[in-house]
């Protein structure tokens, strides 16, 4: 089983409308959670943390369920320039420190 | 800005060759990160260090070595290349206890 599972996509929505996805993890010591967004050729950019409670900044807003090991990522109003792949990120801790393990990323295409 | 710099946009080295990956950061950062990204895999770590002379295994480290001599360079190394280390590889790197990494822009290495 992967550390780190997400649907690859594409998700294919029209701008303005609402769309959501999800990750789970296998580690149940995982700590930190993370969404990385990776543009077409580029490199991968942190996006947001998610925390226990919920968060949100600005269109996005990222959810934490420790007991199902699951974490999602919530985009409204969605523009063209969404338009991504989505990787889903959590730390696994090492007695050397923390280090991240990446999802293979979720897809997603904003059309006009 | 933090700035991760690596080496070479694109790199075709022939099978068997010792390549050499080079990446800076120009913030201070004591932890750096190599990783290789490859479609429907995502990001695999290769080899980290959390400080100059330091280095630990990644989830993949067979094939490759790295040197941190000083704290602002972290290379990678490919021993004999060949041709299923073909792949894009990602340098990161990160303040201890931030885990919003900055990546290079990458490496497309093709070894033929």
């Amino acid at each position: 089983r992967k550390e780190v599972e997400q649907d690859p996509g594409p998700f294919n929505v029209p701008e303005g409308a609402t769309v959501a996805f999800n990750c789970t993890y296998s580690n149940s010591a995982s700590q930190s959670f993370f969404w990385y967004r990776q543009d077409c050729r580029k490199e991968p950019k942190l996006l947001m943390s998610v925390y226990s409670s919920g968060n949100e900044d600005g269109r996005f807003t990222a959810q934490l369920n420790r007991a199902s090991q699951y974490i999602s990522l919530l985009i409204r109003d969605s523009k063209l320039s969404d338009s991504a792949t989505y990787l889903c990120v959590v730390n696994k801790k090492k007695s050397s420190g923390d280090k991240l393990t990446f999802g293979t990323g979720t897809r997603l295409a904003v059309r006009p | 800005d933090v700035k991760v710099t690596q080496s070479s946009r694109y790199l075709v080295k022939r099978t068997g060759e010792k390549v050499f990956l080079e990446c800076v950061q120009d913030m201070d950062h004591e932890n750096m990160f190599w990783y290789r990204q490859d479609p429907g895999l995502g990001l695999r770590l290769i080899y980290f260090s959390y400080d100059v002379k330091m280095k630990e295994k990644g989830d993949i480290p067979e094939g490759y070595s790295v040197s941190r001599e000083k704290k602002e360079r972290f290379s990678l190394i490919l021993e004999s290349a060949s041709t299923n280390q073909t792949s894009m590889y990602l340098c990161a790197s990160s303040s201890f206890g931030d885990y919003g990494y900055t990546f290079g822009s990458g490496t497309r290495l093709t070894v033929v």
